[in-house]
């Protein structure tokens, strides 16, 4: 079966750091690009940052850029997203995805598997 | 403030026919990039509709369609249903964001 289950949110204050983990199975991780994708309560979903299937490739959303880096480790077929200078408006539901339906694409998108998500909650 | 522009809501009754437009620009869907098409149920995690402009997952019902012209993307629902009441996102990828991108999101109700 296959299975993304995400890990590491939190609550904290604005300026905190804090580091997320998708662990996946099921598939052939090195073979997809992957992505996290967030959604704010009561929000439509935000695209945060993908990373091609070597690692190569990388990029981030314009919200989220200087302050978020994307990593995996293929050995551990796992996935992270290293948050920093959080602010308010990075409180989410966050969910790394990917696409098993398109092997081509760079970031999975086409994403037809996601995980529950972890959930980031920034107040002061 | 997203780079695809969806209707904020459309609505139907039982059995009838409803389009949803996701608009977008020469960076993205004018590009040639593809469009993929989500549901998201209250309270779940979204789901595949479309990928790649109008192709179905398995085991989607053959009531939901995309298509692409220019700029722009729609995704159609025949025969609506009750259990079609959700929130729709389309979702593509801009080169001069170098960035995937979803639309501002479509809730579908059913009268």
């Amino acid at each position: 079966e296959v299975q993304l289950v995400e890990s590491g949110g939190g609550v904290l204050r604005p300026g905190g750091s804090l580091r997320l983990s998708c662990e996946t199975s099921g598939f052939t991780f090195d073979d997809y690009g992957m992505s996290w994708v967030r959604q704010a309560p009561g929000k439509g979903l935000e695209w945060v940052s993908g990373i091609s299937k070597s690692g190569i490739r990388i990029d981030y959303a314009d919200s989220v850029k200087g302050r978020f880096t994307i990593s995996r480790d293929n050995a551990k077929n796992s996935l992270y997203l290293q948050m920093n200078s959080l602010r308010a408006e990075d409180t989410a539901l966050y969910h790394c995805a990917t696409g098993l339906v398109d092997r081509s694409t760079l970031y999975g998108d086409a994403f037809d598997i996601w995980g529950l998500g972890t959930m980031v909650t920034v107040s002061s | 403030q997203s780079v695809l522009t969806q209707p904020p809501s459309v609505s139907g009754a039982p059995g009838q026919r409803v389009t949803i437009s996701c608009t977008g620009s020469s960076s993205n869907i004018g590009a040639g990039k593809d469009v993929h098409w989500y549901q998201q149920l209250p309270g779940t995690v979204p789901k595949l509709l479309i990928y790649d402009n109008n192709n179905r997952p398995s085991g989607v019902p053959d009531r939901f369609s995309g298509s692409k012209s220019g700029t722009s993307a729609s995704l159609a629902i025949t025969g609506l249903q009750g259990e079609d009441e959700a929130d729709y996102y389309c979702q593509s990828f801009d080169n001069s964001l170098s960035a995937c991108v979803f639309g501002t999101g479509t809730r579908v109700t059913v009268l």
